[in-house]
C-alpha cells in the first residue's frame, strides 16, 4: 500500500519566523501529485500547494514553497514569514485519483 | 468557500441506525470523492464515482455505499451504525478525466457524524 510519512506530529514557532514540515512517500509510479493541503480549527480542507513529479522545478505559492527530492521520495514545505492564520493541521497528501494522506503535523504560530 | 457543499453539518445518531450524507459538487465537476476523518484511521479514501459511475474504490466498509446520481450529486449511506463509524466524512469533486493525471480536489465542509 502506498504511504505518506509525516515525522513531525507538532511544530510551533513565532510569527515571522521560517518552518518547515517534512515528508516523505512511498510510491512505485513515475507520474503523480503531490500536495500539501491545510486544516484551520474550522475543519476546512484548504489546498496550499501542489507539484507535479515530472517537473523538477520546486513549486511555490507566495510564502509557501516546496522541496521536492524525487529519488529520495521527499517533499517537504516551507513556510517563510510565518502568520499567526497558517497555525493549522498540514498534510502531505500523494494521488492523483484517490489521495493518500499523511497523519498530519499540527503547527502552531505564536505571536 | 470551495463550492463544494455537504449537508447536513452534524448528525447525531444511534448504534444500530442508518444514515444519508449528501454532497453537491463544484459546477461543471464530474467527479466525486468521499474520504473519512477519524481519529484512529486519520484521512482516508473510501470511494470516487465519475459521471454516475464507480471509478475507485478505498477502504470503504461493506455496510457504507455510495451512489452519484444524474445532477451529479452524491450520496454516502451508512448503515448498521457502530461507535467507531463517528468521524468527520468529506466530500471533494474534481473534473477529472480519464487521461492525465492533474486532479485537484476541492473539498466540502464535511459532516461531522456522531454515533451514541
Amino acid at each position: 500500500a502506498q504511504t505518506v510519512t509525516q515525522s513531525q506530529p507538532e511544530m510551533s514557532v513565532q510569527e515571522a519566523e521560517t518552518v518547515t514540515l517534512s515528508c516523505t512517500y512511498d510510491t512505485s509510479e513515475s507520474n503523480y501529485y503531490l500536495f500539501w493541503y491545510k486544516q484551520p480549527p474550522s475543519r476546512q480542507m484548504i489546498l496550499v500547494i501542489r507539484q507535479e513529479a515530472y517537473k523538477q522545478q520546486n513549486a511555490t505559492e507566495n510564502r509557501f514553497s516546496v522541496n521536492f527530492q524525487k529519488a529520495a521520495k521527499s517533499f517537504s514545505l516551507k513556510i517563510s514569514d510565518s502568520q499567526l492564520g497558517d497555525t493549522a493541521m498540514y498534510f502531505c497528501v500523494k494521488g492523483a485519483q484517490k489521495l493518500v494522506f499523511g497523519q498530519g503535523t499540527r503547527l502552531t504560530i505564536n505571536p | 468557500d470551495s463550492g463544494v457543499t455537504q449537508t447536513p453539518k452534524h448528525l447525531i445518531t444511534a448504534t444500530g441506525q442508518r444514515v444519508t450524507l449528501r454532497c453537491s459538487p463544484r459546477s461543471g465537476d464530474l467527479s466525486v470523492y468521499w474520504y473519512q476523518q477519524s481519529l484512529d484511521q486519520g484521512l482516508q479514501f473510501l470511494i470516487q464515482y465519475y459521471n454516475g459511475e464507480e471509478r475507485a474504490k478505498g477502504n470503504i466498509l461493506e455496510r457504507f455505499s455510495a451512489q452519484q446520481f444524474p445532477d451529479l450529486h452524491s450520496e454516502l449511506n451508512l448503515s448498521s451504525l457502530e461507535l467507531g463509524d463517528s468521524a468527520l466524512y468529506f466530500c471533494a469533486s474534481s473534473p477529472w478525466r480519464t487521461s492525465g493525471v492533474d486532479n485537484e480536489q476541492f473539498f466540502g465542509p464535511g459532516t461531522r457524524l456522531t454515533v451514541l
